[in-house]
């Protein structure tokens, strides 16, 4: 199956800076990135997807880009704020609508006031 | 928009004794949907993909006599973890997308924390 690495494991940021977060995978024929916040015991909850045929798309403060060719991806927060304190998990998948998921192992956000 | 239920949220049974976990799609039908398994500070492991009307496909290192997955009807799939043991105590999550839908997203369940003692 896929393989997803993600880094860093743990970032910390003061409030208003920028935060980075990447993945890398390791089938070329993955083709559906989604960015997932989870907090302590719930689900994980969509913030962001991109799809093969996107270099790049942004929704407010948060942005993701795709390289193909290097099959690695990011996630960009912009003026964080604390409630932007959880853990983030990419994940990719392949095949149609239906595709299965493969996670990476997830970032601990903190932001600081 | 699209909801995905589970049911129990927690349970907590003796080693030894099975436990099923049901997911549910609330507004759409699903043909397919998935169950992952979340370990404390862990990430989330796909464990199978099941569909509805025939066989799960499980994941390498998952075992399909253990955790058996049953897809009875286009809103229903059940999770049922036999033989329970402490090491199976987890996060278990399901996920579904909406039949025919053209999104890739798929929607996930709130989960079902599973202890084994």
């Amino acid at each position: 199956g896929e393989n997803v690495e993600q880094h860093p494991s743990t970032l910390s940021v003061q409030e208003g800076d920028s935060a980075v977060i990447k993945c890398t995978y390791s089938d070329s024929a993955s083709n559906y990135f989604p960015w997932y916040k989870q907090e302590l015991g719930k689900r994980p909850q969509l913030i962001i997807d991109i799809r093969s045929n996107v270099g790049e798309k942004k929704d407010q403060r948060i942005a993701v880009t795709l390289n193909k060719t290097a099959k690695h991806f990011s996630l960009h927060i912009t003026e964080t704020q604390p409630e932007d304190s959880a853990v983030y998990f990419c994940a990719a998948s392949y095949g149609s609508t239906l595709g299965r998921l493969y996670f990476g192992r997830g970032t601990q956000l903190t932001v600081w006031p | 928009g699209a909801v995905v239920s589970q049911h129990p949220s927690r349970v907590i049974c003796k080693s030894g004794t099975s436990v099923k976990i049901e997911c549910r799609s609330l507004d759409f039908q699903a043909t397919t949907m998935f169950w992952y398994r979340q370990f404390p500070k862990q990430s989330l492991m796909l464990m199978a993909t099941s569909n509805e009307g025939s066989k799960a496909t499980y994941e390498q290192g998952v075992e399909k006599d253990k955790f058996l997955i049953n897809h009875a009807s286009l809103t229903l799939s059940t999770l049922t973890v036999t033989s329970a043991h402490p090491e199976d105590s987890s996060f278990y999550i399901c996920s579904a997308a909406p039949q025919g839908g053209t999104s890739y997203e798929q929607y996930f369940g709130p989960g079902t924390r599973l202890t084994v003692t």
